[in-house]
């Protein structure tokens, strides 16, 4: 599986838009992109995914370019709330074997300030 | 609807002792993950269920780690004997199987609170 690449931190203020980019160069083309959210204390939790261009749910948007070799996680107006660390992973279309597991870096731990 | 439930939360032990911790997943979920938390880290897969079928133990330390999953329903991850460098949050998650909605494998995983272990 493609390995990503993300800023270790970040820091914002309540009400601006949060960006982080994550770099996935390797990435296949059964690879699809997901991130998820962790609060302390708590298990991850699914946020977003997406294969190419450009998909928005209730929590937030993912752009995808289309050489597909990086990904943006879009947080409009954050708050303090949003104060979490947010993990990019590749995981590869299919079922069976491996196919499907996620593998989890560091992520980015983001710090929403008042 | 209830979430993805482990127990204990929390637990404290001596080195050499052993421990269990166990996962009761989403209901009709049959995809059942063990993942390990060291801190400032990402979970890592330990292993993955398929009903009570282990699909993916490559990353379980199979000298002192056991999991079972008898009825492909709620789950046992044990360790026999700890160690110290065993001290981390154990994380249970499930995920339906199959074509989602999308057309593809959709690996949504659902994860618990997670089990603290704590090796003295």
């Amino acid at each position: 599986l493609a390995k990503t690449t993300q800023p270790i931190s970040m820091d914002s203020y309540e009400g601006q838009e949060v960006n982080i980019t994550c770099s996935h160069n390797n990435i296949a083309t059964n690879d699809y992109i997901t991130w998820y959210q962790q609060f302390p204390s708590q298990g991850p939790r699914f946020i977003i995914q997406g294969y190419k261009t450009k998909v928005t749910n209730e929590v937030a948007s993912l752009f995808i370019p289309a050489d597909r070799k990086s990904s943006t996680l879009s947080l409009p107006r954050v708050s303090l709330s949003d104060t979490a660390v947010y993990y990019c992973l590749v995981a590869r279309r299919g079922y069976g074997g491996s196919q499907g597991n996620l593998i989890f870096g560091k992520g980015t731990k983001l710090s929403v300030k008042p | 609807e209830a979430g993805v439930v482990q127990s204990p939360r929390y637990k404290i032990i001596e080195k050499k002792q052993p421990v269990a911790f166990w996962c009761n997943p989403i209901s009709g979920h049959n995809t059942l993950y063990w993942y390990l938390q060291n801190l400032g880290q990402g979970p890592e897969l330990l292993i993955r269920y398929e009903n009570e079928e282990a699909v993916d133990d490559s990353q379980l330390p199979k000298d002192r780690f056991s999991a079972e999953r008898l009825k492909g329903v709620d789950s046992t991850l044990k360790i026999q004997p700890a160690e110290l460098g065993d001290s981390a949050v154990y994380l249970c998650a499930s995920s339906t199987s199959g074509t989602g909605e999308r057309g593809w494998a959709y690996n949504e995983q659902f994860f618990g609170p997670g089990t603290r272990l704590t090796v003295l």
